[in-house]
C-alpha cells in the first residue's frame, strides 16, 4: 500500500528557531511536494522536487528552503520560524504518467500532515 | 496558470446523488482535471482524474464538456462518510509542471 509519512503530527516551536519537517515516501516516486494549508486559502504549494537534489519554487517559497538528498526523502526547512508560519504542512509524492497523446498526468499521495505552531 | 472556481459549500442528504461543478476557463490544451477528497486532520486523497468526456470509477464519475472549461464530480448515493472537502485541480502540464493549484475546495455536508 502506498505510504507517505511525515516526521511529526504536531510541533510547537519558538520564533526564530530553525525547524525541520521531514517527509518519506515508499513508492519510488520521482516527484515530491510541500504544501501549507490555511483556513480559507486551500492548499498552497511551497516547493516541488522532480528528482534528487532538484527543486523548484512553488507559489509561496519565501521563508522556506528544501532538501532532497535521497529519492525517498524530502525535507522542508524553516530557517527562522515566524508566527505567520503557523500552519498545517502537507507533504505529497507522485509519479508522472503519460497518455497515448503525450500528455502528462499526476496522482498525488499525501501524508497525514504536520500541524506546526510557532509561538 | 489555470485557476479553478468551486462553490464554497454544499449540503445534501444521505442517499442522494451529489454533483460538484468546477469552473476552469483558462485550462490549457494538455491539462488533466483531477479531484481530491480531504477529511479533517488528514491529507487529501485522490478520487478521479480525466481529460475529456466522462470517466467513471468505483467511487465517482467525472463529466467534462467538449470545451473543457468546467468539470463536474458526481458522487452517487452519498453517505455521512462522504462529508469532506472536495478539491478540483487542473494541470499541471509540461510547461508549468511545478504549478499545482488546489484552491479552497467545496465543503460537502451530508445530512442524515
Amino acid at each position: 500500500d502506498v505510504k507517505v509519512t511525515q516526521s511529526s503530527r504536531y510541533l510547537v516551536k519558538r520564533t526564530g528557531e530553525k525547524v525541520f519537517l521531514e517527509c518519506v515516501q515508499d513508492m519510488d516516486h520521482e516527484n515530491m511536494f510541500w504544501y501549507r494549508q490555511d483556513p480559507g486559502l486551500g492548499l498552497r504549494l511551497i516547493y516541488f522536487s522532480y528528482d534528487v537534489k532538484m527543486k523548484e519554487k512553488g507559489d509561496i517559497p519565501e521563508g522556506y528552503s528544501v532538501s532532497r538528498e535521497k529519492k525517498e526523502r524530502f525535507s522542508l526547512i524553516l530557517e527562522s520560524a515566524s508566527t505567520n508560519q503557523t500552519s498545517m504542512y502537507l507533504c505529497a509524492s507522485s509519479n508522472r504518467q503519460w497518455d497515448p497523446s503525450g500528455r502528462a498526468s499526476y496522482e498525488q499521495y499525501f501524508g497525514p500532515g504536520t500541524r506546526l505552531t510557532v509561538t | 496558470l489555470a485557476k479553478t472556481t468551486q462553490p464554497i459549500s454544499m449540503d445534501s442528504y444521505e442517499g442522494q446523488e451529489v454533483n460538484i461543478t468546477c469552473s476552469h476557463n483558462n485550462i490549457a490544451t494538455n491539462d488533466y482535471i483531477t479531484w481530491y477528497q480531504q477529511f479533517p486532520s488528514q491529507g487529501p486523497r485522490f478520487i478521479i482524474q480525466g481529460y475529456k468526456t466522462k470517466v467513471t470509477n468505483e467511487v465517482a464519475s467525472l463529466f467534462i464538456p467538449a470545451d473543457r472549461k468546467s468539470s463536474t464530480l458526481s458522487l452517487p448515493r452519498v453517505s455521512l462518510s462522504d462529508t469532506a472537502v472536495y478539491y478540483c485541480l487542473v494541470g499541471p502540464n509540461l510547461y508549468n509542471f511545478n504549478k499545482f493549484y488546489f484552491g479552497s475546495g467545496t465543503k460537502l455536508n451530508v445530512k442524515p
